[in-house]
């Protein structure tokens, strides 16, 4: 079946510093999603991919979706110790309405 | 604000108790959804309302009972629960197949059962 995997698993970062983190898949995504879930809340939707190629911005966050379809990309500039948390990429089930989620890349920011 | 809407946001209950969980959307979407996310696991679908007919059951045991009494909100009922069903219980939403994948989540119920 289709299934996400995100990596790194986990990264421990000096504030100030870039972050790089990715999400693979064995199949092909119509869309990719990238989520930022906190300690004890729900995920928020931090910025969507629609097409092969594209690349998109959401303040210090920049997503691409690869060319192949098959995995997407999310920087991070100038990390902040406020962008810690768990990243999660997510893509539609195709022709559903269900998502299917990464395992998640932790990220810790030292000040 | 997601404009998701959960409560309670922590929950405690005896293997006996009956609790329902709610959800209440206020984003106009078409479509909601239930999941439990326990430590260290992706993140597991339990059920999927589309215009208030559920359209997904993902093999969820029937002690967990959920109800979609109109398009903004839904409920999780619980009964005779296992320790192993303590969790963050997240509800999300969407437009739904004809509007767009992006699903918007509530922050959650923590759930412990004891």
């Amino acid at each position: 079946g289709q299934q996400l995997n995100q990596s790194p698993q986990s990264m421990f970062i000096q504030e100030g510093e870039d972050v790089s983190m990715n999400c693979t898949s064995s199949s092909i995504f119509n869309t990719w999603l990238w989520y930022k879930q906190e300690p004890g809340e729900g995920p928020v939707l931090l910025i969507a991919l629609y097409k092969a190629g594209e690349l998109t911005s959401n303040g210090r966050l920049t997503a691409q979706f690869g060319i192949t379809r098959k995995d997407s990309f999310l920087n991070i500039s100038a990390s902040i110790p406020s962008d810690v948390g768990i990243y999660f990429c997510a893509g539609p089930l195709y022709n559903t309405d269900k998502l299917i989620f990464g395992t998640g890349t932790r990220l810790q920011v030292f000040p | 604000e997601t404009g998701v809407t959960q409560t309670p946001r922590h929950l405690v209950m005896g293997m006996t108790n009956k609790k329902s969980l709610k959800c209440e959307q206020h984003l106009g979407h078409n479509a909601m959804y239930w999941y439990k996310q326990s430590a260290k696991k992706p993140l597991e679908l339990m059920f999927v309302y589309s215009l208030e007919e559920r359209v997904e059951n993902n093999s969820v045991p029937s002690r967990f009972s959920p109800e979609c009494p109109n398009s903004s909100h839904l409920f999780l009922h619980l009964h005779t629960l296992q320790p192993e069903d303590s969790a963050l219980y997240l509800c999300a939403s969407s437009l739904g197949l004809a509007g767009g994948y992006e699903q918007y989540f509530g922050p959650g119920t923590r759930l412990t059962v004891t």
